[in-house]
């Protein structure tokens, strides 16, 4: 049962600090997003990838937040400085977008992040 | 994208047929909808998608309106699993990137 995993499921820090989170897409598919999710603006798309290439991170803080790619099985999201308004689920999703444009995409757990 | 309204929650009986309505009145003729939802404390999971016509599978129904202002989600038979926050988004065609908006609660009675 192929899935979308994110480590770490859960992470405190405090207000500063530098946070990564990882995910790993499912294997073979083309298309890797980030999403924030609070309760106040609700899902947010941060950025995606295709090809492990960037095609749109317009939706991120450019100043702290850096998403990459660096081989096919792993994404990262990154936050240095962190702040508490950074508090929020993060979801990595995956899917395998083609000429027929199926658009599935496959969510994983998602991070709890709270920065103190 | 063009936008989409939905009820903010709507409660069914267990066992029962659930009808979840959207509508997207600027709908464009490239437009796909989508269905996705999202149980608690997990990630939204892909339920169905169309185009024009009619669909089904194995979670759900999707009914699309003639003129394609509206569309119903059908779960045919309720259960307690099937609490969740349902999402209609609209996705041009060729275009991957999907705009949640604030979804349906679906709360299912005993």
């Amino acid at each position: 049962d192929a899935r979308v995993t994110q480590t770490p499921r859960h992470k405190v820090t405090e207000m500063g600090q530098e946070v990564t989170m990882r995910c790993q897409p499912i294997l073979g598919h083309n298309t890797v997003f980030w999403y924030r999710q609070t309760m106040m603006q609700g899902l947010e798309l941060l950025a995606y990838f295709r090809n492990r290439a960037p095609l749109d991170d317009s939706g991120m803080p450019k100043d702290r937040f850096s998403a990459e790619m660096p081989d096919a099985t792993l994404a990262t999201l990154k936050i240095q400085p962190s702040e508490p308004r950074d508090s929020a689920v993060y979801f990595c999703a995956s899917g395998l977008w083609d000429v027929g444009f199926r658009n599935e995409q496959f969510f994983g757990p998602g991070t709890r992040l709270t920065v103190l | 994208d063009a936008k989409t309204t939905q009820p903010n929650s709507m409660e069914s009986n267990e066992e029962e047929p659930v009808h979840l309505p959207c509508n997207h009145s600027t709908i464009s003729g490239t437009d796909y909808i989508h269905w996705y939802r999202q149980l608690p404390s997990q990630g939204p999971e892909y339920v169905i998608h169309g185009l024009t016509s009619n669909v089904n599978n194995r979670m759900a129904s999707l009914a699309i309106a003639e003129d394609r202002k509206s569309s119903t989600l059908i779960l045919h038979r309720a259960t307690l699993r099937d609490a969740a926050v349902y999402y209609c988004i609209l996705a041009n065609f060729g275009n991957e990137k999907l705009t949640f908006g604030t979804g349906t609660r679906l709360t299912i009675i005993p």
